[in-house]
């Protein structure tokens, strides 16, 4: 199995740009997670998505921030409009049905708003 | 919610000195605590976990310990390696499991 994939690796925008982060969860996995690290705050939970449906969003800091999961292979971050204070890496992680809460991450997205 | 605090924040030991991370978590109910491994531009993994009614695990060099009356776990690393260089992570579950929360994180350096 590829793993979780994350694209793009990197990203850089200017503020007020629309940025679109996409992961692949592995599959098979029924539970995704959209993660945010930081110096300053380290890993935040975004959002939870179980069998596409999102679960708890409180982690989402603001409006700007959205997420979906169409589907059970693929899910989208957006960020509209982007700020300078979201350049952070964003990691997907997902977790198969039942047993114990491992995550799987990918290998994130390197966001720079400039 | 749960509340993880991760010590030290950074730790530097000689190639083959043992490495030794502690965690404290506050919800007494957390009956599982996974250790993630974060290597320079790369996702944390999953490296060594053990649930609650376990008071010690270990696999090949390193080790987890678990102490529930306390609400502290460790991670202990021996024989260390400069491959072993990362920032490592404990984590436990929240109220509902599907949480994690994570510790701040400790970078590990070994030195050759």
């Amino acid at each position: 199995d590829a793993g979780v994939i994350q694209s793009p690796r990197h990203e850089v925008t200017e503020m007020g740009q629309e940025v679109t982060l996409r992961c692949k969860p592995i599959s098979g996995h029924n539970s995704l997670f959209w993660y945010r690290q930081t110096m300053m705050r380290g890993l935040e939970l975004l959002i939870y998505f179980n069998n596409n449906v999102p679960i708890d969003d409180s982690g989402m800091p603001e409006d700007r921030f959205s997420a979906k999961m169409p589907n059970a292979s693929f899910s989208t971050l957006k960020i509209q409009p982007s700020e300078p204070r979201d350049s952070a890496v964003y990691f997907c992680a997902s977790k198969p049905r039942g047993g114990k809460n491992i995550q799987y991450f990918g290998a994130g997205t390197r966001l720079s708003v400039l | 919610g749960e509340n993880v605090e991760q010590h030290p924040s950074t730790l530097s030991v000689q190639e083959g000195d043992s490495a030794v991370i502690k965690c404290t978590y506050s919800d007494s109910a957390s009956n599982y605590f996974p250790w993630y491994k974060q290597e320079l531009g790369k996702g944390p993994q999953l490296i060594i976990d053990i649930r609650s009614n376990v008071g010690e695990k270990k696999d090949q060099r390193i080790a987890v310990t678990l102490n529930k009356t306390a609400k502290h776990f460790s991670l202990h690393i021996t024989e260390t390696q400069p491959e072993d260089s990362a920032v490592y992570f404990c984590a436990a579950p929240r109220s509902n499991d599907y949480k994690l929360s994570f510790g701040a994180g400790t970078t590990v350096t070994v030195r050759a």
